[in-house]
């Protein structure tokens, strides 16, 4: 059972936009950074954005994120088949005074 | 450039205690800010946060799994040491190390390969 919240799955179609969301809690996502990682089949996780809304280095800007009170958005434009992977979002917890994952989300470009 | 990598074994015994070792280069664990965790996924599952090091020698760890982790460091040979011990079957995933690139913000922007640990007798 992860800290942090996704649902399992998402999909759309080519060139379409998806959201991802990552729920937690005043211990972890109000009060501290959010960062996504992607993860393609059979590779290393990859930091996607940073700092709730800054992208790593040689992300396109087809990717974004934001951050509301305890929940936090990855959104993914212009969808390409390249994109499907698992996306996990991750925060440090200060209650726990560790770092927390979410369960990731798979997702599928029909 | 930056390049981090895991080694260890890929099978141990229930019971026994593992060690891994992340050797990484083009940046050092001595400078302000910096540090270096280790995250783990069970195959078909999610990422598992187990534990981190500072540059300053501070250290937190997984609650969950506190009593049972060791991180260490030698900044000498850039390298990060995990150890876990009491080896079940539910710890076979495979285990990243990634640094931790600047005080008071806790992503991780390089990542390891990541090396499968399979625990089994």
């Amino acid at each position: 059972q992860s800290v942090l919240t996704q649902p399992p799955s998402v999909s759309a179609a080519p060139g379409q936009e998806v959201t991802i969301s990552c729920s937690g809690s005043s211990s972890n996502i109000e009060k501290n950074y959010v960062s996504w990682y992607q993860q393609l089949p059979g590779t290393a996780p990859k930091l996607l954005i940073y700092d709730n809304n800054k992208r790593a280095s040689g992300i396109p800007d087809r990717f974004s994120g934001s951050k509301f009170g305890t929940s936090a958005t990855l959104g993914i434009t212009g969808l390409q088949t390249g994109d499907e992977a698992d996306y996990y979002c991750g925060a440090w917890d200060s209650s726990l005074s560790a770092g927390v994952f979410g369960g990731g989300t798979k997702l599928t470009v029909l | 450039q930056i390049t981090l990598k895991e080694s260890g074994p890929t099978l141990v015994t229930p019971t026994q205690t593992l060690t891994l070792t992340c050797t990484f280069s083009g940046f050092s664990l001595t400078t302000t800010g910096v540090g270096v965790g280790w995250i783990r996924q069970p195959p078909g599952k999610a990422l598992e946060w187990l534990a981190l090091i500072f540059w300053d020698e501070d250290k937190r760890y997984s609650p969950s799994l506190k009593s049972r982790l060791t991180i260490t460091k030698d900044t000498s040979k850039n390298q990060v040491v995990l150890t876990l011990t009491n080896m079940d079957p539910v710890d076979t995933a495979t285990y990243y190390c990634a640094r931790r690139p600047i005080r008071g913000h806790y992503y991780f922007d390089f990542w390891g390969q990541g090396t499968l640990v399979t625990v089994s007798s």
